[in-house]
């Protein structure tokens, strides 16, 4: 079981915009930055989405993260189908001494 | 640029201790905080810890009484040993750091996948 808690999966047509929610507490989410995390099938983890709302350089302005309470979201509009992928939140935890927890994972599927 | 490759033995016997290996090319190793990460078959990423070079080290909680990290300057290297693995071990283990901050992680090798069997 999770820290984080993601939704298994999502899906969408392409074109169109999801969100995949990422939900926490007050010692993770609700006091720390959000990170977002892609991993294509076979493939390492790449980072997506830094400090809550950041880009790291080459990703798209279409993906878009953000945060309310102990709760984050990553948004993917304009779907394309090589959107399709796993996706990772992950927050610093401040509880027993701190450290790093992820999401479970959400299965993204483009139609 | 910084990159990073696993390296392991593969299989594991169940009690024995997993010993994994990530070198590190293009920076030296004492410019960042190292990770392990892995991924258990079809499941999630589970952090195991981190360690900078001046040996500060921060585990998880769930595997810390397993789990010991090392730093070799001179090799640019940066080590893993799990104690007492079981079946639960059996994973995919990333080495990754980052630029930015301790947990944020923008450099991953390519995984070592690791079995624990007899």
């Amino acid at each position: 079981q999770s820290v984080l808690s993601q939704p298994p999966s999502v899906s969408g047509t392409p074109g169109q915009r999801v969100t995949i929610s990422c939900s926490g507490g007050f010692s993770n989410i609700g006091s720390n930055a959000v990170h977002w995390y892609q991993q294509l099938p076979g493939m390492a983890p790449k980072l997506l989405i830094y400090s809550t709302s950041y880009r790291p350089s080459g990703v798209p302005d279409r993906i878009s993260g953000s945060k309310s309470g102990t709760s984050a979201s990553l948004a993917i509009s304009g779907l394309q189908s090589e959107d399709e992928a796993d996706y990772y939140c992950a927050a610093w935890d401040d509880s027993l001494k701190g450290h790093v927890v992820f999401g479970g994972g959400t299965k993204l599927t483009v139609l | 640029q910084v990159q990073v490759q696993e390296s392991g033995p593969g299989v594991v016997k169940p009690s024995e201790t997993l010993s994994l290996t990530c070198t590190v090319s293009g920076d030296s190793i004492t410019n960042y905080y190292w990770s392990w990460i892995r991924q258990s078959p079809g499941k999630g990423l589970e952090w195991i810890g981190y360690m900078y070079h001046s040996g500060t080290t921060n585990y998880n909680p769930s595997l810390k009484s397993r789990v010991t990290m090392s730093i070799d300057t001179s090799k640019n290297q940066f080590s893993l040993r799990l104690s007492s693995v079981t079946a639960a071990d059996t994973a995919v283990f990333y080495c990754a750091t980052g630029s930015r901050q301790v947990d944020v992680f923008d450099i991953w090798g390519q995984g070592t996948t690791v079995s624990v069997s007899s």
